[in-house]
């Protein structure tokens, strides 16, 4: 069964920083492509970054970028997103989730978000 | 950045009764080199994550009820219920699948009427 569960979330002061880990299980990690997106209270969702599978491409919302740092380590099948310089506007629950991966005539596709964690939150208040 | 729009922001419907959103995207995300349109459906609870309904535009995911289905092609999509149940209570968005950033509609909230 896979399974995502995220954890590092908390209370933190405006220009805090905070590392959210997001531990995968029940597949192949290494083989996917993963992201963040997040949800402040009552709000829709807002994609935040994504990390191809071996980590050497990312990619980030332009409201997080050069703040947040997405990566990953497959030998412990976590995910983390390391969020620095915060802003009251970055509360949110933040969801990691697994992108689906479709194979067929030579070519892979990433085509949604198959997969997702329950979700930490994350407080920026003074 | 690619900007989904869906319509309506909510709407009321009877049990048994069909229900559909819309979802417009501001440029194609039609995928020329698998003639895919890289658009998803989500469905979240109150409470929960978001849950994947469908992807390219009209393909069911596993487990999903044959009454949810997608349409659509180029800019213009719709998520359909053809026969609402109570369990179908919730928020539905649509994402663009196409490029970064992975944009989402706003969300429609369904409710019963």
């Amino acid at each position: 069964e896979v399974q995502l569960v995220e954890s590092g979330g908390g209370l933190v002061q405006p220009g805090g920083s905070l590392r959210l880990s997001c531990a995968a299980s029940g597949f192949t990690f290494s083989n996917y492509w993963m992201h963040w997106v997040r949800q402040a209270p009552g709000k829709g969702l807002v994609w935040v970054s994504r990390i191809n599978s071996d980590g050497s491409s990312t990619n980030y919302a332009d409201s997080v970028k050069g703040r947040f740092t997405i990566s990953r380590d497959n030998a412990k099948n976590t995910l983390y997103l390391q969020l620095n310089s915060l802003r009251v506007e970055d509360t949110a629950v933040y969801y990691c989730a697994r992108a689906s991966t479709y194979c067929g005539g030579g070519r892979c596709y990433r085509a949604s978000n198959d997969y997702w964690g329950q979700g930490t939150l994350v407080t920026v208040s003074s | 950045d690619i900007v989904m729009t869906q319509s309506p922001d909510s709407l009321a419907v009877s049990l048994g009764e069909g229900a559909t959103i819309n979802c417009k995207s501001s440029q194609s995300v039609l995928y020329s080199s698998n003639n895919k349109n890289y658009l998803n459906w989500y469905q979240q609870k109150p409470g929960q994550p978001p849950k994947l309904l469908i992807y390219w535009a009209s393909t069911r995911e596993s487990g999903v009820p044959d009454r949810f289905s997608g349409s659509g092609s180029g800019t213009d999509f719709t998520l359909t219920i053809s026969s609402l149940q109570a369990e179908d209570v919730a928020v539905y968005y649509c994402q663009q699948y196409y490029g970064p950033p992975f944009t989402f509609g706003q969300g429609t909230k369904v409710e019963i009427k």
